[in-house]
């Protein structure tokens, strides 16, 4: 069964610093791996997708990469913002299924 | 609005009640999706459609939750004899294609269900 773990679970950081959030997962068999963005009270919003076959995939002040054989990922996030703050998950499509598995999520708090 | 709607956004039920809750997908989205997410943790699987069919209801906690899609389009995702246990919010989201083929899930802001 595929587990996937975020760590931090919380981070605070002042602005203009970089961010650094981790993600592993137990089956390294997967279709692609997905970073989600999370405000209060809304959906999530897709920041960043990463095909199985990619080590990397970059937009903006975000980066993540990808090493399926150590089962982990790393979304990185340039000169924070205030309006960075949110909470960020990470969900792989296993090959076994049509499901994506998410972990619990890293809630950040960018300080002005 | 060209985003993945849904109905209502809060629902407050009493205990025992059945309650029905109704994503709009994409249009032209093969592929429709409901999650659980508790508070503080990641949303969980429920059940994947593509196209009429409940391609994977694995996720599915018990026999007291349904979903249908009549029409490949709009998606009803049913909850008999509501427990407190059932209080989340529930995610829909949908994608171009389905299964293993790569394409983003695009979710919608969920329905906070809360059963007193």
């Amino acid at each position: 069964k595929q587990e996937v773990t975020q760590i931090p679970a919380a981070l605070s950081v002042p602005e203009g610093e970089n961010l650094v959030l981790n993600c592993s997962f137990t089956d390294s068999a997967i279709y692609n791996l997905q970073w989600f963005r999370q405000d209060p009270g809304k959906g999530l919003t897709s920041l960043l997708l990463i095909q199985s076959s990619q080590r990397e995939q970059t937009s903006g002040r975000l980066n993540a990469s990808l090493d399926k054989s150590s089962g982990r990922s790393t979304l990185y996030i340039a000169a924070s913002q205030p309006g960075d703050s949110a909470t960020y998950l990470c969900a792989v499509l296993t090959a076994a299924g049509n499901k994506l598995t998410f972990g619990g999520g890293t809630r950040v708090l960018v300080k002005p | 609005g060209a985003g993945v709607s849904q109905t209502p956004s809060n629902k407050v039920t009493e205990k025992g009640k059945y309650v029905e809750l109704r994503c709009d997908p994409i249009s032209g989205h093969t592929a429709l999706y409901w999650y659980r997410q508790s508070l503080g943790q990641g949303p969980e699987f429920l059940i994947y459609f593509q196209g009429t069919g409940a391609a994977d209801d694995s996720g599915l906690p018990n026999d007291r939750f349904f979903a249908v899609r009549p029409e490949g389009s709009v998606s009803t995702l049913k909850i008999q004899r509501t427990e407190r246990g059932d209080s989340a919010v529930y995610l829909c989201a949908s994608s171009a294609t389905g299964g293993s083929l790569p394409s983003p899930l695009h979710f919608g802001n969920g329905t906070r269900l809360t059963v007193t």
